[in-house]
Order: C-alpha cells, then sequence, then structure tokens
C-alpha cells in the first residue's frame, strides 16, 4: 500500500533556528500535501495545502512567512518552521494524495517539535 | 477548575462489548468521510470511509453509519479489543479542487481488559 515518510520523527531545537521537517511519499506520485498540526488532546488543524509546482495555499491564520511549504516534486514536501519560539512545539502531520485515485490520503508518522 | 475544553470526549468501554463513536460533521456540502484511528505519538491511521451516497458501509469489525439529515456520522466497534485503545477522528471533504480534510475533534476510546 501507499505509504509516506515523515522526517524527523522527533527534533528539539533552540529558539530563534529553523527546522526543516520532510515528508516523502515513498511508492506513489503526490500530486498534492497536506500539513497539519496538532496540539495535545485536539485535533488536526489543516494548516496548507500544496500541489506540486507550486505555491502552498494556507489556511486562514497560518503565517506563510513562519511556515514554509516547498512542493518541488511530486515525491516530496518539506515544511520549515523559521525562527522558531517556544509556542510553535507541536506534533506536525503530512498527508498525500496521489491523484489518480481520487479521495486515497496517507499520512506520515508524524514530528514532534520542541522548541526550547 | 480545567476547562472542558481541553479535554477530548472519552468512551470506556469493557472489552468484548460493541462500541458506538459518534461525529458531528460541519458542511452539508462534504461528500467523502473517513474515520481514522490515532495512536498516541503516531499519525492517523485509516479505518474506514464511506461516501455521500451511501448511509452504510461495513468493514471488519467496522461499520460507518451516514445521516446526512442532520449531519451525523458514526463510528460501531463490534467485540472491542485492548488493541483499539486510540483517539478517534473522523475527516470529512467538502469539495473543491484540492481535496483538503477537516477533522472533527476526536473521541478518546479506552478499553478495559
Amino acid at each position: 500500500g501507499a505509504v509516506v515518510s515523515q522526517h524527523p520523527s522527533r527534533v528539539i531545537c533552540k529558539s530563534g533556528t529553523s527546522v526543516k521537517i520532510e515528508c516523502r511519499s515513498l511508492d506513489f506520485q503526490a500530486t498534492t500535501m497536506f500539513w497539519y498540526r496538532q496540539f495535545p488532546k485536539k485535533s488536526l488543524m489543516l494548516m496548507a495545502t500544496s500541489n506540486e509546482g507550486s505555491k502552498a495555499t494556507y489556511e486562514q491564520g497560518v503565517e506563510k512567512d513562519k511556515f514554509l511549504i516547498n512542493h518541488a516534486s511530486l515525491t516530496l514536501s518539506t515544511l520549515t518552521v523559521t525562527s522558531a519560539h517556544p509556542e510553535d512545539s507541536s506534533f506536525y502531520i503530512c498527508s498525500a494524495r496521489e491523484g489518480s485515485v481520487g479521495y486515497g490520503y496517507t499520512f506520515g508518522s508524524g514530528t514532534r517539535l520542541t522548541v526550547v | 477548575g480545567e476547562s472542558v475544553g481541553l479535554h477530548l470526549p472519552t468512551l470506556s468501554v469493557q472489552e468484548g462489548d460493541n462500541s458506538i463513536i459518534n461525529c458531528a460533521y460541519s458542511n452539508s456540502a462534504s461528500d467523502y468521510f473517513i474515520w481514522y484511528k490515532q495512536e498516541s505519538g503516531k499519525g492517523p491511521q485509516f479505518i474506514i470511509d464511506i461516501r455521500s451516497n451511501m448511509d452504510k458501509r461495513q468493514g471488519q469489525r467496522v461499520t460507518v453509519l451516514l445521516n446526512k439529515t442532520v449531519k451525523h456520522l458514526s463510528l460501531q466497534i463490534a467485540a472491542t479489543q485492548p488493541g483499539d485503545s486510540a483517539v478517534y477522528f473522523c475527516a470529512e471533504n467538502s469539495g473543491g479542487s484540492n481535496y483538503k480534510l477537516t477533522f472533527g475533534k476526536g473521541t478518546l476510546l479506552t478499553v478495559n481488559p
């Protein structure tokens, strides 16, 4: 079945630094990738949607300059948290959709970001 | 005291019992729904899906019911096992070219042996 690899699974960084999270579709071409953020005991909140080769579409309230998304190929999307602060600490999850299979979504295993 | 909003709705059942988890969705234009299971520290795991032209779909030990009139979705788990303990989310696709999913609040299911 479809597999999405998300890396790293955990990262600790200092305030003011930037962190990059990668999301790769291993056995299919991801027409669209989604990035979610999840706080403890809360639901997944969609941050942005990215289509290969075009700019990401951000949800209302998500700072595009803070959360940089790149979807340069059909198998890789990256989320960069720039100038991270402790309030950016969260669980980030990506999802990929293969355009040819209708609604098929595959989720990564998530990245736990802790900013100290 | 703590705000109710900080805690997920919870459902506690005995092993072997049937579980019913409910979800109210928001968009009457949504045409596709998915139930996910999420274990602590992991990404969501697909359980079962249903399109809006159906009102019931069955899988292995799971059944999803859709009531479009009241915008309600339910997940029934038969013979619940300790391994079913997790947070369960419903998600809806409200159409559009990007097929984005909107997740519900989630329910924490605890199965007691």
